[in-house]
């Protein structure tokens, strides 16, 4: 019944490697999204896509790639792990683009030692 | 990138009392105005949308939006002690594709 899964919860890793963050909805929405959340609990938008379409890249290094196979599924795949990267992130859904309420899954806290 | 702006708290009120919780925006264009409650640990949940000018009511919580001052406010009436987390406002950034951001968040804590 979760809305928006997303695995794994924790993610403990060295610096240098690759590590990937899976997410699927289930509410039919058409809209996709990865946020991140340091340490200082402050949420910012990283990717957004729209019905497979990437619509929104923010200044995140090209380390981090989605990949949006399909609307229903959302995935964060991180390459040359640093220890900046330590965070929690989000993934969220929307019914469609323009400002809609966002439905958040659980999280993956990502830790690189 | 535009700007949403919140007291970072803590903010304490004693059980049974009226939390303010407020947040200003810079984008003159956002037309979408969000509420979200995140516990320590957890993810953020959707506590109140708010589109128009004007007050909006659910249970305990009521949404104040003066788009002309910019600001957006959130009121916890009678305040319970599981009402302690911190409370994010989210603004839709129209000059940038409709994204979504978030204010820093204040953190809110209700004393039995």
């Amino acid at each position: 019944d979760t809305a928006v899964s997303q695995t794994p919860k924790y993610l403990v890793t060295q610096m240098g490697n690759d590590k990937s963050i899976k997410c699927e909805q289930n509410l039919g929405h058409d809209t996709m999204y990865w946020y991140k959340q340091d340490s200082k609990k402050f949420l910012k938008i990283m990717f957004s896509y729209n019905n497979k379409e990437l619509i929104i890249n923010e200044t995140v290094p090209n380390r981090f790639s989605p990949k949006s196979p399909d609307k229903a599924h959302l995935n964060l795949h991180i390459n040359s792990l640093e220890l900046g990267d330590s965070a929690v992130y989000f993934c969220a859904s929307s019914q469609d683009w323009g400002g809609s309420p966002l439905h958040f899954g659980n999280g993956t806290r990502l830790t690189v030692t | 990138q535009k700007e949403v702006e919140q007291n970072s708290g803590p903010l304490s009120v004693p059980e049974g009392a009226i939390a303010s919780l407020n947040c200003t925006y810079s984008d003159r264009g956002s037309q979408s105005f969000f509420w979200y409650r995140q516990y320590s640990g957890k993810s953020p949940e959707l506590i109140m949308s708010i589109y128009s000018n004007g007050d909006k009511e659910d249970g305990r919580f009521t949404a104040q939006l003066n788009k002309a001052s910019q600001y957006v406010s959130l009121l916890i009436r009678d305040s319970q002690p599981s009402d302690s987390a911190t409370y994010l406002c989210a603004v839709n950034e129209v000059t940038s594709y409709d994204k979504v951001i978030f204010g820093p968040g204040t953190s809110l804590s209700v004393i039995p």
